[in-house]
């Protein structure tokens, strides 16, 4: 059965990079027909998307963040990562990857999240 | 602020039927039938309990159901049991490769 594990530091200092990692097991991130993808959530708050990206590693971004935002892909480890630079107390959050399905839009496997702290 | 607006709350007795709606523009609910539900226990990554508007993966109860009409959808939890108790979030594909999410409601079953 597939599964998806974050990992990275749980607390950052403001105005440095913010570096997570999604490893997946029990299948092939190689596959032609899942996306992989970001979604945090503030403490108390909504969900809100960061991106997807396939095994090639074409992708898409969410575009209020796409300055800031790299997500890039390890198919030799089945691993993927974000990387969120400059950040601010606004992104202390709990960080999920997910998977979808190429030609969806919605996510059905979740990891259990990491919370990411940023403070000084 | 979340770019689909959703009730913060809703409540329902247990056996009774509540529908949450998300609003949003002809950008993202109206103009695309990519909306999908998630169900969110405390401290437990979301569930996708609808997608594509009404479509239920495979494990889903058939309780719960979706639509849209224009510009907003709805979840309805039908016969709601006490484990139906969690936030709802909704989202929806936006225009140009943007994925867009309510701010969530607190379903109550009281």
């Amino acid at each position: 059965q597939l599964q998806l594990q974050e990992s990275g530091p749980g607390l950052v200092k403001p105005s440095d990079t913010l570096s997570l990692t999604c490893t997946v097991s029990g299948g092939s991130i190689r596959s032609s027909v899942y996306y992989w993808g970001w979604v945090r959530q503030p403490p108390g708050k909504g969900l809100e998307w960061f991106g997807s990206i396939f095994y090639s590693g074409s992708g898409y971004y969410n575009p209020s963040l796409k300055g800031r935002l790299t997500i890039s892909i390890d198919t030799s480890n089945n691993q993927f990562s974000l990387k969120l630079s400059s950040v601010t107390a606004a992104d202390t959050a709990l960080y999920f990857c997910a998977r979808k399905y190429w030609g969806s839009w919605n996510f059905d496997l979740w990891g259990r999240g990491t919370l990411v702290t940023v403070s000084s | 602020q979340s770019a689909l607006t959703q009730p913060p709350s809703a409540s329902g007795s247990p056996g009774q039927s509540v529908t949450i709606s998300c609003t949003g523009t002809s950008s993202d609910v109206g103009g695309y039938n990519y909306v999908s539900w998630y169900q969110q226990h405390p401290g437990k990554a979301p569930k996708l309990m609808i997608y594509e508007v009404s479509k239920r993966p495979s494990g889903v109860p058939d309780r719960f159901s979706g639509s849209k009409s224009g510009n907003t959808a709805s979840l309805t939890v039908s016969g709601l049991k006490a484990e139906d108790e969690a936030d709802y979030y909704c989202s929806s594909y936006a225009d140009s490769n943007n994925l867009v999410f309510g701010g969530g409601t607190k379903l109550t079953v009281l």
